[in-house]
């Protein structure tokens, strides 16, 4: 099981804006390690969605924002659209495991 | 532009091996890291592997450590994964990645299309 832990779902309606969570742990996001988030449209590769806690590669639209605080990591989604149904993982460091690199265990964002 | 493109996968019995391959472009393939990173059918994304820009450094998730060796070869800018004792937990799809956006650790930022591995009898 993963270290980092996400809601398996959110919802949300055209237009509106949702959050997921990613609750992590002093051995990985609270020692001060960056969170990446990714997202994976129905039966494709992931793709990278926002690095180092709050950046966004070029491409990316700036309805999607990253934040960091503690042990954990949020990502938003503002002007919620239909495309933007998928599955979103959190990723970090974790010190405590000999699995260095962990994703989180990943929340479907479904567009109601 | 960068691009990741996996091969090797099939269909293989419970304790054969098997070797993905992951050819580079578009990019100075021997300046970056790289990361295998699997995913089962209907699952999350799970770390597998990872090796240095250079080599010189593997390291290995809990569930393939012992089983699974990472290598590259930076003048054929391929990345492989060499499976031995494979068994029925580790059918998914296998993606190779790039670790190339900075933090720590860095982002994986770009993907290849992935290759199915299904280990059955």
């Amino acid at each position: 099981q993963s270290v980092l832990t996400q809601p398996p779902s959110v919802s949300g309606a055209p237009g509106q804006r949702v959050t997921i969570s990613c609750t992590g742990s002093s051995s990985n996001i609270g020692a001060g390690y960056d969170v990446h988030w990714y997202q994976q449209l129905p039966g494709t590769a992931p793709k990278l969605l926002i690095y180092v806690n709050n950046n966004r590669p070029s491409g990316v639209p700036d309805r999607f924002s990253g934040s960091k605080s503690g042990t954990s990591a949020s990502l938003a989604i503002s002007g919620l659209q239909a495309e933007d149904e998928a599955d979103y993982y959190c990723q970090s460091y974790d010190t405590s495991l000999s699995a260095l690199y962990v994703f989180g265990t990943g929340t479907k964002v479904t567009v109601l | 532009q960068a691009q990741l493109v996996e091969s090797g996968g099939g269909v293989v019995q419970p304790g054969t091996s098997l070797r993905l391959s992951c050819a580079g472009s578009g990019f100075t393939f021997s300046t970056y890291d790289m990361h295998w990173v699997r995913q089962a059918p209907g699952k999350g994304l799970e770390w597998a592997a990872v090796i240095s820009h250079d080599g010189s450094y593997k390291n290995y998730g809990d569930s393939v450590k012992g089983r699974f060796t990472i290598s590259r070869d930076n003048f054929r800018n391929t990345l492989y994964l060499q499976m031995n004792s494979l068994r029925s937990g580790d059918t998914a799809v296998y993606y190779c990645a790039r670790g190339g956006v900075g933090g720590s650790p860095r982002a994986l930022d770009i993907w290849g299309q992935g290759t199915m591995v299904t280990v059955s009898s």
